[in-house]
């Protein structure tokens, strides 16, 4: 079983839609936990960290449920440029802190 | 403006040619990392340093070298690249404090034919 695993997708949406993505991870060591976006063969840029308590930022949620070990991304009122790769990251203390990378799910928003 | 820079953002190469990429971050970051990122397999950590002189594998380190002599600075060398080194590579540092995020370099394209 991987580490951090996502739904590659692609979710494709119509302008305007709701879009929430999971994201799973087996260590309950994991200590911290991130969403970035990535546009195509860019570099990663940080979304949002997720906290334990849920975390909103503009139209982007963010969720963190350790009992199930999952985090998740809702994204409301999608915009075309809300088209992007979305990586699940989660830090793990395993001796030393790991950051492991889910291998992203594709999302495309649709005029 | 604080930011991680590598160079070159495009490198073809031949099997066995030297190369160094470098990495270089302005933030006074002590943790500096180097993953690869391949189709289907997502980011894969190639070395880390968690400050100036202390370096360590990350999953999948045969083929490269890293050295940290300078807090801004960490290269990744590949002394003998070969063509399944063919990726893209991206430097990523943070900050002190192990629950920060990464902040990463616009990346490297490589091609090793």
């Amino acid at each position: 079983r991987k580490e951090v695993e996502q739904d590659p997708g692609p979710f494709n949406v119509p302008e305007g839609a709701t879009v929430a993505f999971n994201c799973t991870y087996s260590n309950s060591a994991s200590q911290s936990f991130f969403w970035y976006r990535q546009d195509c063969r860019k570099e990663p840029k940080l979304l949002m960290s997720v906290y334990s308590s849920g975390n909103e930022d503009g139209r982007f949620t963010a969720q963190l449920n350790r009992a199930s070990q999952y985090i998740s991304l809702l994204i409301r009122d999608s915009k075309l440029s809300d088209s992007a790769t979305y990586l699940c990251v989660v830090n793990m203390n395993s001796g030393t802190y790991k950051y492991i990378f889910g291998t992203g799910t594709r999302l495309k928003v649709l005029a | 403006e604080a930011q991680v820079t590598q160079n070159p953002r495009y490198l073809i190469t031949v099997t066995g040619k030297k190369l160094t990429v470098t990495c270089s971050q302005n933030m006074n970051h002590e943790y500096m990392s180097w993953y690869r990122q391949d189709p289907g397999l997502g980011l894969r950590q190639i070395y880390y340093s968690m400050n100036v002189e202390v370096t360590d594998k990350g999953d999948v380190p045969e083929g490269y070298k890293v050295s940290r002599k300078e807090k801004r600075n960490f290269p990744l060398i590949l002394e003998s690249p070969s063509p399944n080194q063919t990726s893209l590579y991206f430097c990523a540092s943070r900050p002190a404090g192990n629950n920060s995020p990464l902040h990463f370099g616009n990346g490297t394209r490589l091609t090793v034919t």
